[in-house]
């Protein structure tokens, strides 16, 4: 039983690059939640997705940062024109009920580095 | 505005000892409580949770305390061993009020130490 898969695990990008993370949820899981955590700091909620849908995305920056959950594949979370304040650990969680009643169980995480 | 707060950056404890890692919330509409352990480089493993009808939930070594009028609660670990080494979170949630949906939200995290 494979736990929440995430790829890259490390990803380096230039300053103006695209960033692109995927994460495959516990199989039977359909929820998927993105945090992000900055060095020295807890874990921040970005957003939370439902196949095909994007139930709550407040803790998203208005610009640049998008996320997906299609109906097949992997969820994306997406980061266009990256800059060195995006470098951070990008932790992507499943659970498999109706949202926040289940423990949410988290991948391994893409490190982000942005020189 | 930080709702969750973990106030010791640090813990460290002897084998065999108690540990006790604290975490203060200012949400009332927090209704769900978490703890998760995180090594370095790996994501956070889920070890206990406990709901706010409770006050207290266990699991072998681990034991969770909500003290809901004072808005804290304690995570137990006895006896510590030194595998317990990690960084401890408490996360919280408000699973049926206003919009939240559930999304967690984490304190910064205690580096728990057990020494040998």
């Amino acid at each position: 039983n494979a736990g929440v898969m995430q790829n890259p695990r490390h990803l380096v990008r230039r300053r103006g690059q695209e960033a692109r993370l995927r994460c495959s949820p516990m199989k039977g899981h359909s929820h998927v939640y993105w945090y992000r955590q900055l060095p020295e700091e807890g874990l921040k909620f970005m957003v939370y997705l439902q196949k095909e849908n994007i139930i709550d995305e407040s803790g998203m920056p208005k610009e640049r940062f998008s996320a997906e959950f299609p109906k097949e594949g992997p969820s994306i979370l997406r980061i266009q024109q990256v800059v060195r304040g995006d470098s951070a650990a990008y932790f992507c969680a499943s659970s498999p009920g109706s949202g926040g009643l289940d423990e949410q169980y988290f991948g391994p995480g893409t490190r982000l580095t942005v020189t | 505005d930080q709702q969750v707060k973990q106030n010791s950056p640090s813990l460290s404890v002897q084998e065999g000892r108690i540990s006790i890692l604290n975490c203060d919330y200012t949400n009332s509409m927090f209704d769900y409580f978490l703890w998760y352990k995180k090594y370095p480089a790996e994501g956070p493993t889920f070890l206990i949770s406990i709901s706010s009808i409770k006050d207290k939930n266990e699991d072998g070594r681990f034991t969770v305390f909500l003290n809901k009028s004072a808005k804290h609660l304690s995570l137990h670990i006895v006896p510590s061993q030194p595998g317990d080494s990690a960084v401890y979170f408490c996360a919280a949630s408000a699973r049926y009020g206003g919009t939240s949906y559930g999304k967690l939200t984490f304190g910064q995290g205690t580096i728990l130490t057990v020494h040998p």
